[in-house]
């Protein structure tokens, strides 16, 4: 079965204090992974799709790698703007699964100034 | 704003009542999902449509069904309503090709239903 591990469940960062956020992942036939932003009571914003081992994308403060079991998503240099929940989900392969995510529970940041 | 729209906003019923929610994908999309987001469960895949057609189906309960319309609007249905059905539910849409790559899923702002 398909599993999605977020770590840590809550991190708490001063501002300009750099960290990253981990998601580990057991699929079988990963089509993508990808990397959401969820403010409370919000839809999930998309950040990133990964495809590959060893691709990388950057956006902002943000940077997402990764491995065949885990992403990491990098936050350089946070803003308070950057507090939110990020949310990690694969996207297996298989005739029966259509498009489906997988989420884990996701990581809530909260960036004090 | 993603360009995906969900109505109502909010909804509050009873138990064993039937609500239905509304989704409205990106323009030229073609496939829409639905997932339900509670505290403890997280973000749960119900099901997916494509053109019309149901594609992949998740952990979406006998009571719960859903059907998307010629004009590519979707509609999810939850019936016999119970106080677990309190919940987020959001629904996303791709552009959903028959291809096998990937696919990148834009998210609607949800709906919140309180079962009371």
């Amino acid at each position: 079965e398909d599993q999605v591990t977020q770590s840590p469940e809550a991190l708490r960062l001063q501002e300009g204090e750099s960290s990253s956020l981990n998601c580990s992942y057991t699929v079988s036939g990963l089509r993508g992974l990808f990397w959401y932003r969820q403010d409370p009571g919000k839809g999930p914003e998309f950040l990133f799709t990964l495809y590959s081992a060893g691709e990388e994308k950057e956006k902002e403060r943000l940077k997402a790698t990764l491995t065949k079991k885990e992403s990491f998503l990098h936050i350089t240099a946070p803003k308070p703007e950057d507090s939110a929940t990020y949310l990690c989900a694969v996207q297996a392969g298989g005739s029966n699964s259509g498009y489906a995510l997988n989420f884990g529970k996701g990581t809530s940041l909260l960036v004090t100034p | 704003d993603s360009g995906v729209t969900q109505t109502p906003k909010h909804l509050i019923t009873a138990t064993g009542q039937r609500v239905t929610l509304r989704c409205s994908p990106r323009s030229g999309d073609l496939s829409v999902y639905w997932y339900q987001q509670s505290l403890d469960q997280g973000l749960q895949f119900l099901i997916q449509y494509y053109n019309g057609e149901e594609r992949a189906k998740g952990n979406i309960l006998e009571r719960f069904s859903a059907q998307q319309f010629p004009d590519l609007h979707s509609e999810l249905n939850l019936s016999s309503l119970e106080l677990g059905d309190s919940a987020l539910y959001f629904c996303a849409s791709s552009v959903g090709s028959s291809g096998g790559h990937q696919e990148t899923q834009y998210f609607g702002p949800g709906t919140r239903l309180l079962v009371l």
